[in-house]
């Protein structure tokens, strides 16, 4: 049973880059299989899919935050990261790390982490 | 704004029945894409309630049921209950090669 805890600060100046950490618990990474997902919750709206990243490396991202986001996977620490350059307030939000075994298209996730709230202010 | 549309809210008073709606399009839902719903209960991370259109992961009440058909999907829950209050989201995949999810719908337990 896989296990997902979000880390990183929860204030995060505009223009800087916002960088979370999700650590797996339950299942080594090294073994494959999933697709290490982040979504994320703004205030009262919907859910927004960021992307993910597969262990081998290939990544697919959101097309309207895909100039901005870079998803890494490190096996070894099993752990896997969110960066997201050049934030704005639009980028405050709960952040979630999430688990998807298929991949695209049939991507459904079956296990998330707790969330992290991150505000973007001065 | 989001690519899949959901009602903002339904309510039901106990016991009674509901149904959300997913308005897709061609591009996901009507080109076969499955749909999943989950269930967001309140302070709380988003719980997979229903996967591939029609499924329950083990734990899920037989109360909960999906279905699909052309360019739209819907969540049924009967004999609601208090613990059901909570926001729904549908969700699939594009071929814009994008992953997308509903607006959400809040269920209020009258």
């Amino acid at each position: 049973q896989v296990q997902l805890q979000e880390s990183g600060p929860g204030l995060v100046r505009p223009s800087q880059t916002l960088s979370l950490t999700c650590t797996v618990s339950g299942d080594p990474m090294r073994r494959g299989g999933f697709f290490w997902t982040w979504i994320r919750h703004h205030p009262g709206k919907g859910l927004e899919w960021i992307g993910y990243a597969y262990y081998t490396g290939i990544t697919f991202y959101n097309p309207s935050l895909r100039t901005r986001v870079i998803i890494s996977v490190d096996t070894s620490k099993n752990q896997f990261s969110l960066n997201l350059t050049s934030v704005t307030a639009a980028d405050t939000a709960m952040y979630y790390c999430a688990t998807d075994v298929y991949g695209p298209p049939r991507n459904r996730f079956d296990t998330w982490g707790q969330g992290i709230q991150v505000t973007v202010s001065s | 704004q989001s690519m899949l549309t959901q009602p903002p809210s339904v309510s039901g008073a106990p016991g009674q029945s509901i149904n959300i709606s997913c308005a897709g399009s061609s591009s996901n839902i009507g080109a076969g894409s499955d749909v999943h719903w989950y269930q967001q209960l309140p302070g709380t991370a988003p719980k997979l309630l229903i996967y591939g259109n029609s499924n329950r992961p083990s734990g899920v009440p037989d109360r909960f049921s999906g279905s699909r058909s052309d360019t739209s999907a819907s969540l049924a829950i009967t004999g609601l209950q208090a613990e059901d209050e909570a926001d729904y989201y549908c969700q699939s995949y594009d071929r814009s090669l994008t992953v997308v999810f509903g607006g959400g719908t809040k269920l209020t337990v009258l």
